[in-house]
């Protein structure tokens, strides 16, 4: 079945640092990736729609400047949060459309990413 | 705007007996799927069930049946002869069209626990 390969499992950075989180998905081509945020027994919430070659749309309230995505190949989207501080200490997670499973397109999912910013 | 809710923030259940997990939603697009995932402790998504909106009956995966109610506008995990394993974190998500990029929206979740 379709695979959502996510790196790293987890990383512990200093604040005002950057971290770079990828997904690329192993055995099809991923022209829309997802990012969604989840702080622990709660939700996960949508960041941002990426789109590969043009530039991804966020949800309100999101950053885009603090949250970048890239998402340059059919393979390979990343997630760099720049200028990290310990209130972006979270759970990051992606998704993609990957057109098998359930009918109309099903989502396979990274296995996320622990972020903490001390 | 799309709106998914789950209302039972914890449950608990015996082993071996059944349990149903609520799940209500709030959409005006005609052309909808509706998803319940798992998510234990380690953080992984796994799909469980698949409810498409035009479908007529309502679908079932092994232990996993969905009720979906469509008038109602609800869309129940039900979970048959629960196992220790099934103890984790479980979502109800909706997908709004047919598009490449539609989004999946997520309910607050449900964390069920499964008593021996």
């Amino acid at each position: 079945g379709a695979v959502v390969s996510q790196h790293p499992s987890w990383v512990i950075c200093k604040s005002g640092t950057s971290v770079k989180i990828e997904c690329r998905s192993l055995d099809f081509q991923a022209t829309t990736m997802f990012w969604y945020r989840q702080f622990p027994k709660q939700s996960l919430m949508l960041m941002a729609t990426s789109n590969e070659g043009s530039k991804a749309t966020y949800e309100q309230g999101v950053e885009k400047d603090k949250f970048l995505i890239n998402h340059a190949s059919l393979t390979l989207s990343t997630l760099t949060v720049t200028s990290a501080h310990p209130e972006d200490s979270s759970f990051y997670i992606c998704s993609a459309r990957d057109w098998t499973g359930p009918s109309l397109g099903g989502y396979t999912f990274g296995s996320g990413t622990r972020l903490t910013v001390v | 705007a799309q709106k998914i809710t789950q209302t039972q923030p914890g449950m608990f259940v015996q082993e071996k007996e059944a349990v149903t997990l609520d799940c209500t939603y709030d959409t005006s697009d005609p052309s909808y799927g509706l998803f319940w995932y798992k998510q234990p402790s380690s953080g992984e998504m796994i799909f469980l069930i698949y409810q498409g909106s035009y479908d007529q009956q309502n679908a079932t995966e092994g232990r996993y049946s969905l009720n979906f109610q469509k008038a109602r506008k609800s869309a129940n995990l039900v979970i048959s002869a629960s196992q220790l394993g099934d103890s984790a974190m479980y979502f109800c998500a909706m997908r709004e069209g047919t598009s490449n990029t539609g989004k999946l929206i997520f309910g607050q979740g449900t964390t069920l626990q499964v008593k021996p």
